[in-house]
């Protein structure tokens, strides 16, 4: 298993664009999140689903954002319009429902808005 | 509310010295606690948890309630644990929270 695949790995877009963010989880886990790391900040949560069902988006930080998980196998983070305070790496990551803490990480998408 | 607190954000030692990246947690309910490491250019994932009791690569980490901490020590640093470190807790549901992390550099 290649593990949890995002694309892009680098995005440079310009303030004013829309910016989608994929990701691909591990076959069989049904638990994604999205996350955002900044050296200010650390890693926050922006979202995360259980069986393609959103259950918690208290971290997404404004209507700017959106994220869809329409099946097992895909999920988008949306940006738009982007500004350059979203300038940041994004992570995805799955899991096991039951899998309390053990959550498998992509190599993340480094997001520049200029 | 469930808050994690990595109080230093770089931490800087000798190879051969002593470890402890310090963690504090905030949580009314019985937590479990996480270390996660990012190697430069690799993956974060996950070192340790402290149900498992366990030592990875040297390092350990005991939950102390009464403190609410959860410090990850090592006693003698190598060069190759230059890393990040993230903190985590895992409350209600089956999401963590991260504390801001802490970079460690090994010096030779």
């Amino acid at each position: 298993d290649a593990g949890v695949i995002q694309s892009p790995r680098h995005e440079v877009t310009e303030m004013g664009q829309e910016v989608t963010l994929r990701c691909k989880p591990i076959s069989g886990h049904n638990s994604l999140f999205w996350y955002r790391q900044t050296m200010m900040r650390g890693l926050e949560l922006l979202i995360y689903f259980n069986n393609n069902v959103p259950i918690d988006d208290s971290g997404m930080p404004e209507d700017r954002f959106s994220a869809k998980m329409p099946n097992a196998s895909f999920s988008t983070l949306k940006i738009q319009p982007s500004e350059p305070r979203d300038s940041a790496v994004y992570f995805c990551a799955s899991s096991l429902t039951t899998g309390v803490g053990e959550q498998y990480f992509g190599p993340g998408t480094r997001l520049t808005v200029t | 509310a469930q808050r994690v607190t990595q109080p230093e954000k770089l931490l800087s030692v000798f190879k051969g010295a002593p470890v402890e990246l310090k963690c504090n947690y905030s949580y009314s309910g019985s937590p479990e606690l996480f270390w996660y490491v990012q190697y430069s250019r690799q993956r974060l994932q996950l070192l340790l948890r402290h149900i498992s009791r366990e030592s990875i690569k040297g390092f350990t980490a005991d939950l102390n309630k009464g403190e609410t901490s959860f410090h990850l020590k090592k006693p003698f640093a190598q060069e190759e644990d230059s890393a990040m470190y993230y903190c985590a807790l895992s409350g209600r549901g089956n999401k963590l929270v991260f504390g801001a992390g802490t970079i460690l550099r090994v010096k030779s």
